[in-house]
């Protein structure tokens, strides 16, 4: 059990329609990323917040939003719903934000979206 | 930019025997390396890290890793492997100042009986 927790584990929407998949991070851990595993993409790094602010950005889409609130959860929203957006979802925490930034990052069980 | 390089997406080995997974890394820093295994329907699980110092890093699960600067690569080595091993490997680079892990594409390792 690494302590970062994913709720909905099983998501099933249509397309049009959001969603918004939580993380809490582990005990501690200041940095929240997300990250989105497809078959035919690997794992792919959507955004980061440490402490509440937003840190970096990777390919996320205009469709999807994130924010950590002061409790250090986070949410990642998925709006306009495609096909191409079934995939799995991890959430992951680290300790450490700062620079540099030697620590590793430890990854919920993730939510898997399916749209249909 | 960092990127990552697995160059094969399947390995398989004989219970007992050696494994390898590769892994190459092409950044413009000082990289902080590190691998993942991921199980069928589980989130990835942190197995060791290269930050500085000794290029050879021992692990969990018997794992262990060496780094080597001039190959720019970070392979994943057991001396002998387990079934219970076969899972999706992954291989993450992150630049000494930078936030952000990039993944490499994975290997599935798969360890006959």
């Amino acid at each position: 059990d690494s302590g970062v927790t994913q709720t909905p584990k099983h998501l099933i929407t249509a397309t049009g329609q959001r969603v918004t998949l939580r993380c809490s991070p582990r005990s501690g851990d200041l940095s929240v990323y997300w990250y989105q595993q497809s078959l035919d993409q690997g794992l792919q790094f959507l955004i980061q917040y440490y402490n509440g602010e937003e840190r970096a950005k990777g390919n996320i889409l205009e469709r999807f939003s994130a924010q950590q609130f002061p409790d250090l959860h986070s949410e990642l929203n998925l709006s306009s719903l495609e096909l191409g957006d079934s995939a799995l979802y991890f959430c992951a925490s680290s300790t450490t934000g700062g620079f540099p930034n030697t620590g590793e990052l430890f990854f919920g069980e993730g939510s898997r979206l399916t749209v249909l | 930019a960092q990127s990552v390089a697995q160059p094969e997406d399947q390995v398989n080995v004989a219970e007992g025997n050696p494994l390898t997974v590769k892994c190459t890394y092409s950044v413009s820093g000082n990289p902080y390396l590190f691998w993942y295994v991921q199980y069928p329907n589980r989130g990835l699980q942190f197995l060791l890290k290269y930050i500085t110092g000794d290029n050879l890093v021992k692990g969990s699960y018997g794992f262990e890793a060496e780094f080597n600067k001039s190959q720019t690569s970070f392979h994943l080595k057991k001396p002998s492997a387990l079934v219970s091993d076969s899972a999706l490997y992954f291989c993450a680079v992150r630049e000494d100042y930078g936030q952000n892990f990039v993944f490499g594409p994975g290997t599935r390792l798969s360890v006959l009986p």
